[in-house]
């Protein structure tokens, strides 16, 4: 099993949608959990990070399910400047906190 | 706000040369990483660079990189003799898991163009 696993989509939906995407992790013990967005041959940023009781900011909410070991974000009302790759990271136990895991990331298309 | 901070942003060597890629960190973090991304695929783990040792290193981290914190400030991936498939977009990155907030902060990338 993939240590961190995402849809690779593309989803393309129109502007003003809701979508989800989900991302599972192998690590029953990982500790930090975060979201980040990817532009087009940009670096990574960070979009959000991801809590126990589920986070909301603004349109963005990500969930945290450590039963079924998996992590959300549901955009609602999607705008046209959210098209991006949305990348699910995942930081093991802070005793070997050495390596942030990626998920090969979702691509994400809004349309007018 | 902090930022991590990559030079050059573009890169580009012939096969078989050396090439020096470097990162400043943010100046309060203690983990720092290499990774790469070879132009429309996933974000790929190199190396981690923790207590001015390497921390933790993928099977892409051959005998070919070398890292290296030279000054206190600087962070450095080497490689040093360079293949077509070394093509890619090297990105460094920093973090602090002993705060509260452990995210990474990612420089904008080198841009490696082998020909």
């Amino acid at each position: 099993r993939k240590e961190v696993e995402q849809d690779p989509g593309p989803f393309n939906v129109p502007e003003g949608a809701t979508v989800a995407f989900n991302c599972t992790y192998s690590n029953s013990a990982s500790q930090s959990f975060f979201w980040y967005r990817q532009d087009c041959r940009k670096e990574p940023k960070l979009l959000m990070s991801v809590y126990s009781s589920g986070n909301e900011d603004g349109r963005f909410t990500a969930q945290l399910n450590r039963a079924s070991q998996y992590i959300s974000l549901l955009i609602r009302d999607s705008k046209l400047s959210d098209s991006a790759t949305y990348l699910c990271v995942v930081i093991p136990p802070y005793s070997s906190a050495s390596k942030i895991i990626f998920g090969s990331g979702t691509r994400l298309s809004i349309r007018p | 706000e902090p930022e991590v901070t990559q030079t050059p942003s573009h890169q580009v060597t012939q096969m078989g040369q050396e090439v020096i890629l470097r990162c400043v960190p943010i100046s309060n973090h203690l983990y720092f990483y290499w990774y790469r991304q070879i132009l429309g695929q996933k974000v790929e783990f190199l190396v981690s660079f923790y207590n001015n040792e390497i921390s933790e290193k993928s099977e892409i981290f051959d005998d070919q990189f070398s890292v290296e914190r030279p000054d206190g400030s600087n962070f450095t991936l080497k490689i040093r003799s360079t293949k077509l498939e070394d093509s890619a977009m090297y990105f460094c990155a920093s973090s602090n898991p002993r705060t509260e907030n452990t995210e990474a902060f990612f420089g904008q990338g080198t841009r490696l163009t082998v020909v």
